[in-house]
């Protein structure tokens, strides 16, 4: 089965700048577009990189996506971090027609 | 603006059926595909369904299929998901979520409702 593997939690002081990675367990990750959504506690997810390096309106510079294919992995990366940002980050991908999600990784901006 | 917003969820025992729906406000509901994400309570989020504009093509996650059923109604702007013999680890908030097609990125989300599956 295709998975999606995420560091469990990553934290970083404010007005850095953290990366996620998102490393795909086999095939190639560019093969299918990444999306990436954000999950503040107690609301629901809202998409904030979509088709590896996309934004929706709204969504600041200051989030960004990439896809590496020699690690075979995407990432998300957030400069000039706010304590706003400090939430869940989710990558996303599909395989076989089904939609993979990472497992998540706890953004801590302290 | 985009409205989803779920509703059905609630305490059910194992074995028996619920129906979720989700109505749909703010876009032209007949123009996109449809989605169910499911997200166990302090764990991370599962695709369950999805189902295209006109209902022509729908997909199950490997964990609900052949228990659970998406179906939608273009008439009434709603999209459901018949969930039958329920076990306990089908409990979860359930979020619908809209994307221009099947295989695309989900453009908005639902607040979710919750069901428990518990005896």
């Amino acid at each position: 089965n295709f998975m999606l593997t995420q560091p469990h939690s990553v934290s970083e002081s404010p007005g850095k700048t953290v990366t996620i990675s998102c490393t795909g367990s086999s095939g190639s990750i560019a093969s299918n577009f990444v999306q990436w959504y954000q999950q503040r506690p107690g609301s629901a997810p809202t998409t904030i990189i979509y088709e590896d390096n996309q934004r929706p309106s709204g969504v600041p510079d200051r989030f960004s996506g990439s896809i590496d294919s020699s690690s075979n992995s995407a990432s998300l990366t957030i400069s000039g971090l706010k304590t706003e940002d400090e939430a869940d980050y989710y990558c996303q991908s599909y395989h076989s027609s089904t939609w993979v999600f990472g497992g998540g990784t706890k953004l801590t901006v302290l | 603006e985009v409205q989803l917003v779920e509703s059905g969820g609630g305490l059910v025992q194992p074995g028996r059926s619920l129906r979720l729906s989700c109505a749909a406000s703010g876009f032209t509901f007949d123009d996109y595909a449809m989605h169910w994400v499911r997200q166990v309570p302090g764990k991370g989020l599962e695709w369950v369904s999805g189902i295209s504009w006109n209902s022509d093509h729908i997909d199950y996650a490997d964990s609900v299929k052949g228990r659970f059923t998406i179906s939608r109604d273009n008439a009434k702007n709603s999209l459901y998901l018949q969930m039958n013999s329920l076990r306990a680890e089908d409990t979860a908030f359930y979020y619908c979520a809209k994307s221009m097609r099947l295989l695309e990125w989900l453009s908005d989300w639902g607040q979710g409702t919750l069901v428990t599956v518990s005896s």
